[in-house]
């Protein structure tokens, strides 16, 4: 069953720690990306991979830290840094270059943060 | 001016009737136009994609394109309650970025 999965679903975290939301794909997807949703908001980008070891800050990334390690997963870590963490966070992922829809993006479920 | 902008709404259509969503984007060179639905409390989901200019039928929503207007719309036919949600522009930019609108929210009433 493929798809992008992502945990938790509910996250609580208190002031000056760090924590880490999991994100992960099993469909093959070379591109994935990290958005921010704050209520009635449009979705922001904080970062994103196209490659494995490769990632670029998109345009909120200070607080936020990722990595690339395997193609199917893509941690994101919000740290003590990022002032305002509280929101729904959500993962996607792109299919590979070549194929004919490589600028489709797919979301995960998503995971509300919320700091107490 | 933003990048992709929608009125965020409430868009309120009867039962049945034909729901009509604007969105118009400022760079001219986009690509690629996507509309996802979002449910309150869920992530976007992907219901169309439109490349080129004209029109794209799939079942009861058709997208419309006007690059020469900078203006893509979204339309549903004999709407239904279960069409009650956040719509969200997407356009895939020249810089090779999505760049996502605010969202409409539509309130389909029966």
């Amino acid at each position: 069953d493929g798809g992008i999965t992502q945990s938790p679903k509910y996250l609580f975290r208190k002031e000056g720690q760090n924590v880490t939301l999991s994100c992960e794909q099993n469909l093959n997807h070379d591109a994935m990306y990290w958005y921010r949703q704050d209520p009635g908001q449009g979705l922001r980008l904080i970062y994103y991979s196209q490659i494995v070891n490769d990632f670029q800050k998109g345009d909120i990334a200070e607080g936020y830290s990722v990595s690339r390690e395997k193609k199917e997963s893509f941690p994101l870590t919000v740290t003590s840094a990022q002032k305002n963490p509280t929101a729904f966070y959500l993962c996607a992922s792109s299919p590979p270059t070549g194929s004919t829809s490589t600028d489709t993006q797919y979301f995960g479920p998503g995971t509300r943060l919320t700091v107490l | 001016q933003k990048e992709v902008e929608q009125n965020s709404g409430p868009l309120s259509v009867p039962e049945g009737a034909i729901a009509s969503l604007n969105c118009t984007y400022s760079d001219r060179g986009s690509q690629s136009f996507f509309w996802y639905r979002q449910y309150s409390g869920k992530s976007p989901e992907l219901i169309m994609f439109i490349y080129s200019n004209g029109d794209k039928e799939d079942g009861r929503f058709t997208a419309q394109l006007n690059k020469a207007s900078q203006y893509v719309s979204l339309l549903i036919r004999d709407s239904q309650p279960s069409d009650s949600a956040t719509y969200l522009c997407a356009v895939f930019s020249s810089a090779s970025k999505i760049i996502f609108g605010s969202g409409t929210r539509l309130s389909i009433r029966p």
